[in-house]
């Protein structure tokens, strides 16, 4: 595809159960982020990937958040017994590499409401 | 991590252009300034970046202040499409490259 494609666009889930959210970067692209996005705030970072590896998980907020990118394409963000607070709008981002002269690329979202 | 400050808000009129402004007291040497912004309903879009000198795209105009603590993002004819929230991010060229998003300037254009 020609960008970031994230699926699926919307999730409602029950208090407790367990999500997956899904993330195809642009082809390529070794660099890929996640981030949470609450109405009126601007994008909270969660995890970025340099390839395989997560390079930086200081932004997931506890250990219910886990994401995982096994073959440095496809990213999946894992979410355990969700709260109603976890409700929020999941971007993720790809870009070609990490430094500073990069552009990212962000896909459309993934609404997840916790009901 | 190193912050930025923007207005919560601003207004223009259609075909007039728009300066943006941001601060970034403890940017460090290495850090480029990157704008993006986001359209509603969308995820964030890619506007600008420089490091020292003044830029131009088919987008806008970053204008960087010599010291670099702060810059300007200039729209020069704002359209209704450009209504949108513009965030002013810091990215490092070492270390962590995630970027930091404060809580943007939301850009209300007046037909």
């Amino acid at each position: 595809g020609a960008g970031v494609s994230q699926t699926p666009s919307n999730k409602v889930t029950e208090k407790g159960k367990y999500v997956e959210l899904r993330c195809d970067p642009i082809s390529g692209h070794t660099a890929l982020y996640w981030y949470r996005q609450s109405l009126g705030q601007g994008p909270e970072f969660l995890i970025y990937f340099q390839g395989t590896g997560a390079a930086d998980d200081s932004g997931l907020p506890n250990d219910r958040f886990f994401a995982v990118r096994p073959e440095g394409s496809v990213s999946t963000l894992k979410i355990q017994r969700t709260e109603r607070g976890d409700s929020a709008v999941y971007l993720c981002a790809s870009s070609t590499q990490t430094g500073g002269i990069t552009e990212a690329f962000f896909g459309q979202g993934t609404r997840l409401t916790v009901v | 991590d190193a912050k930025t400050t923007q207005p919560n808000s601003m207004e223009s009129n259609e075909e007039e252009p728009v300066h943006l402004p941001c601060n970034h007291s403890t940017i460090s040497g290495t850090d480029y300034i990157h704008w993006y912004r986001q359209l509603p309903s969308q995820g964030p879009e890619y506007v600008i970046h420089g490091l020292t000198s003044n830029v131009n795209n088919r987008m806008a105009s970053l204008a960087i202040a010599e010291d670099r603590k702060s810059s300007t993002l200039i729209l020069h004819r704002a359209t209704l499409r450009d209504a949108a929230v513009y965030y002013c991010i810091l990215r490092r060229t070492s270390g962590t490259y995630k970027y930091i998003f404060g809580t943007g300037t939301r850009l209300k254009v007046l037909a």
